[in-house]
């Protein structure tokens, strides 16, 4: 069981937006900025957003991070069948004092 | 180009010992925390041990303290992690990340742990 739940599964139409949500606690996303991964099958993870909201060079801006609270979310806009993967949040937890990431998400574009 | 390569992993028996090792490449290896991150087949990802740039921090996820260690040499931009008394349970790719929370990680290398 995680320290950050995320919704097992999300799909959308091609063209849609999702939003994949990642619920943590005051130990971690309500003191500790977020970073969400993109993980295709039998590859490594590759980094979408850090510190909440911010998109390394050649992330497209379909992708967003917010958070709020204890909570953080990614959204992805205009939705392409080459975004279907598997997405993570992760954070550092200051009660546990390791990094937590959330059980993964699974976007299917319908 | 900023890359992280492992190595090291493969088969050994319950209660045997694994060296990976990862050489970085493209970036200033000794400026930034390291990382091993591992998954296991069909789950999600897990974080197992950081440490800091120069050795004189290191964390570990509770399920490995005390089996693994974590080491680095800056001379040869170059992150360890010994695996120790490994269990089935620890059966994972493991990977390599640049920082405490990753932002940019290696392919990977597979541990199968199993008699």
């Amino acid at each position: 069981q995680s320290v950050l739940t995320q919704p097992p599964s999300v799909s959308a139409a091609p063209g849609q937006k999702v939003t994949v949500s990642c619920s943590g606690s005051s130990f971690n996303i309500g003191y500790n900025p977020v970073s969400w991964y993109q993980q295709f099958p039998g590859t490594a993870p590759k980094l979408l957003i850090s510190d909440n909201d911010k998109r390394p060079s050649g992330i497209p801006d379909r992708f967003s991070g917010s958070k709020s609270g204890t909570s953080a979310t990614l959204d992805i806009t205009g939705l392409q069948t080459g975004d279907e993967a598997d997405y993570y949040c992760g954070v550092w937890d200051n009660r546990l004092s390791v990094v937590v990431f959330g059980g993964g998400t699974k976007l299917t574009v319908l | 180009e900023e890359q992280l390569v492992e190595s090291g992993g493969g088969l050994v028996q319950p209660g045997g010992s694994l060296r990976l090792s990862c050489v970085a490449s493209g970036f200033t290896f000794s400026s930034y925390w390291m990382s091993w991150v591992r998954q296991a087949p069909g789950k999600g990802l897990e974080w197992v041990a950081n440490i800091k740039q120069d050795g004189t921090q290191i964390y570990y996820v509770d399920s490995v303290k005390g089996r693994f260690t974590i080491s680095r040499d800056n001379a040869k931009n170059s992150l360890y992690l010994q695996m120790n008394s490994l269990r089935a349970e620890d059966t994972a790719v493991y990977y390599c990340a640049r920082k405490g929370l990753p932002d940019l990680w290696g392919q990977g290398t597979l541990v199968s742990v199993s008699s």
